[in-house]
């Protein structure tokens, strides 16, 4: 039973152009979604926020949009950069947890 | 402040050894947890602890076990290795969200285990 799903394991993007991350949820319940970032080797590190009583945040290039009624968020970063190839996860708070997606493997292209 | 850290960073057991991963943080947060992340399955909760002293089964505890006698620590533990076991291990920890309700959560590097 896979409460957050990420259905896009991958994702390609050209250099300067917005990249397009989603994520659906089950769980009604769920009151903070977060969003990390991974590089190979490495732990994941946190990259943006949204609380359950917003519908949009915003981090410089990132953005992270969530749709309550559709039970989806998404995070958009733009403009892309090399840098930001990785892999991606959401996650879910409830009841003193995190639920975590399959995470999505971004990849920028020059 | 080197944040959260991980002991091992690699380790390969035969099936039926035992080990004990260690993670330590130096931030004084009051939350721990312990996730395995595995090919196409995201990061999977095992186990947890919301202060010294406590633990609490999260979603795959099964095969693992863990202690929590200082603030700063937790320890994952392997009684009897699998080779289903073979996996990346993480360890996070996050202040008590309190009022204003901060949930992230600050990982480690990660311990790569393999099980033959």
């Amino acid at each position: 039973d896979q409460q957050v799903k990420q259905n896009s394991p991958s994702l390609s993007v050209q250099e300067g152009r917005i990249s397009i991350l989603n994520c659906d949820y089950t769980n009604s319940m769920f009151d903070y979604f977060l969003w990390y970032k991974k590089y190979p080797a490495e732990g994941p590190t946190f990259l943006i926020s949204i609380s359950s009583i917003k519908d949009k945040n915003e981090d410089g290039r990132f953005t992270v949009f969530l749709n309550k009624s559709a039970k989806h968020l998404s995070l958009h970063i733009v403009p892309s950069q090399p840098g930001d190839s990785a892999v991606y996860f959401c996650a879910a708070r409830g009841a003193q947890k995190l639920v975590f997606g399959q995470g999505t493997r971004l990849t920028i292209n020059p | 402040n080197a944040g959260v850290t991980q002991t091992p960073k690699f380790r390969v057991l035969k099936t039926g050894q035992s080990m004990t991963l260690l993670c330590a943080q130096d931030m004084n947060h009051e939350y721990m947890y312990w996730y395995r992340q595995d090919p196409g399955m995201g990061l999977r909760l095992i186990h947890y602890s919301v202060g010294e002293g406590t633990t609490a089964k999260g979603e795959v505890p099964d095969g693992y076990n863990v202690s929590r006698l200082k603030k700063q620590n937790f320890l994952l533990g392997l009684e009897s290795a699998a080779p289903s076991q073979t996996s990346v291990y993480f360890c996070a920890s996050n202040q008590n969200p309190g009022p204003i309700g901060v949930y992230e959560q600050y990982f480690g590097p990660g311990t790569r285990l393999t099980v033959t």
